[in-house]
């Protein structure tokens, strides 16, 4: 079974600096892929980043990067500059192949970010 | 490029009456998927349709079912509405592509209906 944990309910960050949002998985797929998805109070879902499981360099996407490191089964997301806009649920999640082409995801709980000015 | 589009935003229900929610996904993608969002159990995972035939399903009674057109529209229907029902139900959808045997392709999610039970 795949499992995605996130260990901050909650975090607060200085307008303008960086914050690390944290996530580890489990999985015993050796093709899997590493998202992370905004959510603001609206409910929507915005995807912001990336990565899978056998790709080289770390994901980058503008002010976000995912930090891979495949052997700790981390994937850590990186906020460089916080915005005041940035306050809102992060969501980490994995998608493994589940046969016949399918696949869907598994959520973590989600971590509250709020960017104070 | 238009989003994923689900209506109704926002709807409420009593028990044990049911509901139909539609989901269109962003044109030319043909995975959609549906998630409820509770406080707490999170988000799971329902199901996934493509090309009309459901490909995945998450563990959820029989209440709940699906489908999709040809248009790749979907809908979701909740029969006998109980009060753990209540959630946001968010639809995705994807170009389900492959690439080297790796799942690629972000799902994009739409604003989701959000079902209050009473």
């Amino acid at each position: 079974a795949q499992k995605i944990t996130q260990t901050q309910p909650g975090m607060f960050v200085q307008e303008k600096e960086a914050v690390t949002l944290d996530c580890t998985y489990d999985t015993s797929d050796p093709s899997y892929g590493l998202f992370w998805y905004k959510q603001p109070s609206s409910g929507e879902m915005i995807f912001l980043i990336y990565q899978g499981s056998y790709d080289q360099q770390n994901a980058t996407e503008g002010r976000y990067s995912l930090n891979f490191q495949k052997a700790r089964k981390s994937a850590n997301l990186v906020i460089s500059a916080s915005q005041l806009g940035d306050s809102a649920m992060y969501f980490c999640a994995m998608r493994v192949h589940s046969g016949a082409g399918s696949y869907q995801l598994t959520f973590g709980k989600g971590t509250k970010l709020s960017v104070i000015p | 490029k238009a989003g994923v589009t689900q209506t109704p935003r926002y709807l409420i229900k009593t028990r044990g009456q049911q509901v139909t929610l539609s989901c269109s996904p962003i044109s030319g993608h043909r995975s959609v998927s549906w998630y409820q969002q509770t406080p707490g159990q999170g988000l799971q995972f329902l199901f996934e349709y493509f090309s009309e035939t459901q490909r995945n399903k998450g563990n959820f009674p029989g209440r709940f079912s699906g489908r999709q057109f040809s248009n790749s529209r979907s809908e979701m229907n909740v029969s006998t509405l109980e009060l753990g029902d209540s959630a946001l139900y968010l639809c995705a959808s994807s170009l389900a592509r492959l690439a080297g045997g790796t799942p690629t392709g972000e799902l994009f999610f739409g604003e989701g209906s959000r079902l209050t039970v009473l």
